[in-house]
């Protein structure tokens, strides 16, 4: 089975630029995770998907990221325009829905990794 | 309320050695503890898990020790190998939002052959 797939897996942009993220998670996986991992530190949750709809972005920078997941399976991650402080690298997740799923098992893709130079 | 932390920051052991590593919280509604482990250049992997109910749960040489008075909770890998050398973060979810983790900030293991 595959597991959640990124792209790309590096990117390197100039300061100001847009970029753009792409998730496909786990086939028949509900919730759908952005994390944000700076070097040497634990994932922070960005943005939380159940199937289409966000419940919980409080704490994704609005005014410059964005996501979406259309369908309620791929979801895209963007950021417009790019800081120096947004090099990191941007990790998805995802995990089954339903009240009867082990707490807490989420599988990751292996993220993308942002320059901003 | 809602860190989770964790140390040491790194951790250099010989091949054959027990592992510790360690993670205290203060927020008493957190109720789902798992570790996970990431290699370089790839995402994280859940490892173990502890509910707060037990004090101990054991899965072949990784064992996780939980203090609920104390709010702490540590991973023991035992005979460490250096397969086992990546970055472990533990972390914590809260009642009710059991796929809403708070990850430490991780421990880089280093096992020596």
């Amino acid at each position: 089975e595959a597991g959640v797939v990124q792209s790309p897996r590096y990117k390197i942009i100039e300061k100001k630029q847009p970029v753009a993220f792409w998730c496909n998670p786990i086939s028949g996986h509900n919730t759908l995770y952005w994390y944000l991992q700076n070097l040497g530190q634990g994932p922070e949750l960005l943005i939380r998907y159940e199937n289409e709809e966000a419940v919980d972005d409080s704490q994704l920078p609005k005014d410059r990221f964005s996501a979406e997941r259309l369908k309620g399976v791929d979801s895209t991650l963007k950021i417009q325009p790019a800081e120096l402080g947004d090099s990191a690298v941007y990790l998805c997740a995802s995990s089954l829905g339903g009240p009867s799923v082990t707490p807490g098992e989420l599988f990751f893709g292996e993220g993308s990794r942002l320059t901003v130079l | 309320q809602q860190q989770v932390k964790q140390s040491p920051q790194s951790l250099i052991v010989q091949k054959g050695g027990i592992s510790i590593i360690n993670c205290a919280y203060e927020n008493t509604a957190f109720d789902y503890f798992p570790w996970y482990q990431q290699f370089p250049g790839k995402g994280p992997a859940l490892l173990i898990a502890i509910r707060p109910d037990v004090s101990e749960k054991k899965e072949g040489r990784f064992t996780i020790s939980f203090n609920k008075s104390a709010k702490q909770f540590s991973l023991h890998i035992m005979d460490s190998q250096p397969g086992d050398s990546a970055t472990y973060f533990c972390a914590a979810s809260l009642r009710g939002s059991a796929r809403q983790l708070t990850f430490g900030s991780g421990t880089q293991l280093t096992v020596l052959p």
